[in-house]
């Protein structure tokens, strides 16, 4: 069965603190993202990588900043964490660009006080 | 992003009757469309896609429909049943691009 697995599913981080959201998934898959997802705004894409190294800003990437190292890992920085910061962030990976299906994670919600 | 937006923001169905959740988009590039369903604590799960040369597509119980004249896009769910209460999203795939650009979601309620 596919998996994709969030490292946290809540964190409780203090304003001006650096956080670190893992993302491991476990299906090959070249295409890895970052979502947040806020009441009434859906989901809006903060990173993406298509590949290994490779990186590429989605729609709402201030604040944030992403790492690929390994395939099957992508990690979302934030690396001065702010209220506005709160909320539900979402990982998930696509086997290729042709397909439309996308495997999701359960979430992480954090929370910046 | 494009936008890629819903009709309503809820909708609440007797157990047992035809769902019908629509979706607008603007981009007449996107070359194909996505549902995807979210319940309670989980990330959204993938339905059922459609490509931009198609008008229909069935899949067990659902059914996604086209209409590029008016950039529309609907899901259709056959005996809506409980288990189908969940948020419902449109998602597109843009030609040039490599990420899905998701609507704000459609709340279903199916009640008794």
């Amino acid at each position: 069965d596919v998996k994709v697995t969030q490292s946290s599913r809540y964190l409780v981080k203090r304003t001006g603190e650096k956080v670190f959201l893992e993302c491991v998934q476990d299906m090959d898959h070249e295409n890895m993202f970052w979502y947040r997802q806020d009441p009434g705004l859906g989901l809006r894409l903060i990173y993406f990588s298509y590949d290994v190294k490779m990186k590429e800003k989605g729609d709402i990437p201030e604040g944030y900043s992403v790492s690929r190292e390994k395939k099957e890992r992508f990690s979302l920085i934030l690396e001065s964490a702010s209220t506005n910061q709160t909320s539900m962030y979402l990982c998930a990976s696509r086997s290729n660009r042709n397909t439309g299906e996308l495997f999701f994670g359960e979430g992480s919600r954090l929370t910046v006080l | 992003g494009e936008n890629v937006g819903l009709h309503l923001p809820t909708l609440s169905v007797q157990e047992g009757d035809n769902s019908i959740i629509n979706c607008a988009y603007s981009n007449s590039a996107s070359d194909y469309f996505i549902w995807y369903k979210q319940e309670s604590g989980k990330g959204p799960q993938f339905i059922i896609d459609i490509r931009s040369n198609m008008d229909k597509r069935q899949g067990q119980r659902v059914t996604v429909l086209l209409n590029k004249t008016v950039k529309h896009l609907s899901l259709q769910i056959a005996a809506t049943q409980p288990g189908d209460s969940a948020v419902y999203f449109c998602a597109e795939n843009k030609n040039s691009g490599y990420a899905l650009n998701f609507g704000k979601g459609t709340s279903l309620l199916v009640t008794p």
